[in-house]
This record gives structure tokens, C-alpha cells and sequence, in this order.
């Protein structure tokens, strides 16, 4: 079975400085990525996708992920973070065959002046 | 329409009542997908569609639970005998292809009392 991890249950960061949301996850086969970002009373919204190719993936918002098959992770990356930033962000994963996207519990953003 | 949309956006039902939801996808999407969201956790799968058929239904937590897309766009779910731990938010989500990322609307928040 498929699964992903987020250990952290908030990460803190204050706004310019660089932030990282950690992933690791679980699947047969090779992996389709993803990050998604939950606003306050709003939908998941996409943020990027790694399906094969460059381990660096570029996304909306200034947002980027490492892909690191060794390690099984997917760390999501921002260079300088701003207040707006802060939201509730979740990694999923697919695998190769399925259509199921399995998801992380999720992790709390804070970014603070 | 633009995105995906979901009616209601709110729905109290008393314990043992029947529920419908429903989920609009964006135009031309195949792919549809339903989830639960519980208060701190990750969206866990439910159901996937593609086209008219469920292509997996593994996430169905028992016979109460019960959707259909009879014509490839529109889908119901379908909730009989409600229990209060049926309490989440149901979101749908649909996507062009199974392996392209998902687009999800806003949920509707079932509260059975």
C-alpha cells in the first residue's frame, strides 16, 4: 500500500527567510508527486507535480520540491518566505498503475514577521 | 464553469437520514474523484471515476456509502442511514487524465447531529 509521511506538524519560519515542508513516501513502482495547499475555509489548491524527468521541480507561488528517489523524499522548498504563505500544505502520492492519491496528514505553515 | 463545484457547501442532517452530494467537474475532465477530509487530517480517497464507471471503489467505508456519474460529468454521492461519524468535509476532485494532477473544489462540510 501507498503512503506518505509529513513529520512536522507546523513549521515556523520567519518571512524571508527560506523554508522547507518535509515529505518522504511509500509506493510501488515509480512515483507521481504532488503538493497541494489548503487555505482557510477554501479548496486544495495544486501547487507542483514531479512525474519524471528533472529532480527539481518548479511550482506556483515561487514554490519548488526536490525529488530524491534514494531517500524516498519530496521536500517542499521556498527560497524567501512571505506571511501569505501560511496555510495548511499536503504531499501526495500516486503510484504508476493506480488512479488513488494517497496524502499526508498534512502541515501547518507559519510564516511570522 | 470555471472549477470544480460542489452543492451544497453545507449540509445538518439528523442521524439515520439519507444524503446526496454533488460534484460538477470542470468541463472535459474524465477523471473524478471523491474524498473526506476529517478535522486534522489528509484527504482520504473514497472513489475514483473514469468516465461513467467507478474504477476503483476501494475507499468506500461500508454499503451506506454509494456514488454514481451516470453520464460521465456530474457525480452523486450518496450517503444512507447517516452516523455522526460521518461528520467531514467531502471533496471532489477531477482531473483530464488519471495521471495529471487533480483539481479539487471547495468541499461540502456534512455535519449529522
Amino acid at each position: 500500500a501507498q503512503s506518505v509521511a509529513q513529520p512536522e506538524d507546523q513549521v515556523n519560519v520567519a518571512e524571508g527567510n527560506p523554508l522547507t515542508v518535509k515529505c518522504t513516501y511509500s509506493v510501488s513502482g515509480n512515483p507521481y508527486l504532488f503538493w497541494y495547499v489548503q487555505y482557510p475555509n477554501r479548496g486544495l489548491q495544486f501547487l507542483l507535480k514531479y512525474i519524471t524527468g528533472d529532480n527539481l521541480v518548479k511550482g506556483s507561488y515561487g514554490f519548488e520540491a526536490e525529488f530524491n528517489k534514494s531517500q524516498t523524499s519530496f521536500h517542499l522548498k521556498k527560497p524567501s518566505a512571505l506571511v501569505s504563505d501560511s496555510a495548511l500544505y499536503f504531499c501526495a502520492v500516486r503510484d504508476g498503475q493506480g488512479n488513488k492519491l494517497t496524502f499526508g496528514t498534512g502541515t501547518q505553515l507559519k510564516v511570522e514577521l | 464553469g470555471a472549477g470544480v463545484s460542489q452543492t451544497p457547501s453545507n449540509k445538518v442532517t439528523e442521524k439515520g437520514k439519507y444524503v446526496e452530494l454533488r460534484c460538477d467537474p470542470i468541463s472535459g475532465h474524465t477523471a473524478l474523484y471523491w474524498y473526506r477530509q476529517s478535522l486534522g487530517q489528509g484527504p482520504e480517497f473514497l472513489i475514483y471515476f473514469q468516465g461513467t464507471g467507478a474504477a476503483d471503489d476501494s475507499g468506500l467505508p461500508n454499503d451506506r456509502f454509494f456514488a454514481v456519474r451516470p453520464e460521465g460529468s456530474v457525480s452523486t454521492l450518496k450517503i444512507q442511514r447517516t452516523e455522526r461519524g460521518d461528520s467531514a468535509v467531502y471533496l471532489c476532485a477531477s482531473s483530464t487524465t488519471p495521471n495529471t494532477e487533480a483539481f479539487f473544489g471547495q468541499g461540502t462540510r456534512l455535519t449529522v447531529v
